[in-house]
């Protein structure tokens, strides 16, 4: 299996809701990433998860909260968005081993639409 | 701090003809690059990386990448492209040296490739 998978696909969320994204691999892979991708830019990186432990925050508001409840799974928890947090948000993996280079796989994304 | 830059935000080419999609690269150590193809609303594929060795790296779907390291070049090339080559493709630099703890993977701006028939 060399799939990353995404849900939802599409996500409709008002400013004062609560919301989670869902990412899940099983290609054994110890490294899981959150990307923001605005149309037409490149993604940018928001989280990383080596080993079940955050590794990188790159300076995300914390009204987007990551959870790696085990090396399958990656959530990211979404409370008081506003319009501009409206974008594709893609999951990556990569299997990170620490002594090469590897790349990552990206899943479908979720296209989150905040009213 | 790692960058690459893609100089054509959009590349047009009739079908059959070659391809290229032009990235250059600025780092503090060695080199790890890749290239993604991104078709619309969907997410990134990979599709080939240069890390050491041979300057010509051969990657999926036919597309092979040429790393020059006098002109901190990564140009992505198909001999003859098809119309389904037509998507958005990303150039990337990852964080060298290697990090045990998590690695970045950083994005040049994209190229829009457009293949008429």
């Amino acid at each position: 299996d060399t799939e990353v998978t995404q849900t939802p696909k599409h996500l409709v969320m008002g400013m004062t809701n609560k919301k989670s994204l869902k990412c899940e691999q099983h290609m054994g892979h110890r490294a899981m990433y959150w990307y923001k991708q605005k149309a037409k830019k490149p993604p940018e990186l928001m989280f990383v998860y080596s080993y079940e432990k955050l590794s990188i925050n790159e300076s995300v508001p914390s009204r987007f909260s990551p959870e790696c409840p085990n090396s399958s799974l990656l959530n990211l928890h979404l409370h008081a968005l506003q319009p501009e947090d409206s974008a594709l948000y893609l999951c990556a993996s990569s299997q990170e081993t620490g002594s090469r280079v590897d790349e990552q796989f990206f899943g479908p994304g979720t296209r989150l639409t905040v009213l | 701090a790692q960058s690459v830059a893609q100089p054509e935000d959009q590349v047009n080419v009739a079908e059959g003809n070659p391809l290229t999609v032009k990235c250059t690269y600025s780092v503090s150590g060695n080199p790890y690059l890749f290239w993604y193809v991104q078709y619309p609303n969907r997410g990134l594929q990979f599709l080939l990386k240069y890390i050491t060795g041979d300057n010509l790296v051969k990657g999926s779907y036919g597309f092979e990448a040429e790393f020059n390291k006098s002109q901190t070049s990564f140009h992505l090339k198909k001999p003859s492209a098809l119309v389904s080559d037509s998507a958005l493709y990303f150039c990337a630099v990852r964080d060298f040296p290697i990090k045990a703890a998590g690695n970045k993977l950083t994005f040049g701006g994209g190229t829009r490739v457009l293949v008429k028939p």
